[in-house]
């Protein structure tokens, strides 16, 4: 399978925990960005990454939000001290990007529960 | 910051029916994306359109620039043609590649 991969696909933790969730883009792609979806609504944007450069980071990725892409491949989204509030489908995306906008490919998911 | 809208939110068809989603978005685009998802959250990307209109199978995308409105249509619909409908708007300015995404239609098509 060479689509976006992103593992755990579930996690169950409990508040204050810190979780990681990790994003395997497509090969070739540059572009790996991550969503953050809640019951009922749309995706909503958290940050994109073009290579291993981190260019734009949403006001909803706080301070207990970190993420990094460091050989410009795979991709790690760590959030710490977890709240409820953080529960949500996280999902990642990567593009090959040409022109001014791309295709994004999504991957399944990480479905967090913070209990 | 571009606000997108879906209507309808839910929608129920009778399997063969001819089925419209419509987005509409408030500032200009670069492209406008339809996606589906399946319940269990993996999301497929349909069509990426900047004007025009794409087809692909049974399901045809139209893009309005002047209006700044999308529709997406199924024909014949069927069962497994059951999921939730985004439309998702890449942002014109430059630098930008954020997608802003409508919060989904959710389609139901019974036999």
């Amino acid at each position: 399978d060479t689509g976006v991969s992103q593992n755990p696909r579930h996690k169950i933790t409990k508040r204050g925990q810190n979780v990681t969730f990790r994003c395997d883009p497509i090969s070739e792609h540059n572009r790996l960005y991550w969503y953050r979806q809640t019951l009922g609504q749309g995706p909503e944007f958290l940050t994109y990454f073009q290579n291993e450069a981190q260019l734009e980071k949403s006001r909803l990725l706080s301070d207990r939000f970190s993420a990094e892409r460091p050989k410009g491949s795979f991709s790690t989204l760590e959030i710490q001290r977890t709240e409820q509030g953080d529960s949500a489908m996280y999902l990642c995306a990567s593009s090959l990007a040409t022109g001014n906008s791309d295709e994004q490919y999504f991957g399944p998911g990480t479905r967090l529960t913070v209990t | 910051k571009n606000e997108v809208e879906q209507s309808p939110q839910n929608l129920t068809a009778q399997e063969g029916e001819f089925i419209t989603i419509n987005c509409s978005y408030s500032v200009g685009i670069s492209a406008l994306h339809w996606l589906q998802q399946h319940p269990g959250g993996g999301i497929v990307s349909l069509f990426m359109l900047s004007s025009g209109k794409k087809k692909h199978g049974r399901l045809i995308a139209t893009i309005n620039i002047q209006e700044k409105h999308s529709s997406l249509h199924i024909t014949a619909s069927h069962p497994r043609d059951s999921a939730v409908y985004i439309c998702a708007a890449n942002d014109s300015g430059a630098g930008s590649y954020q997608l802003t995404f409508g919060k989904g239609t959710k389609l139901s098509v019974i036999p």
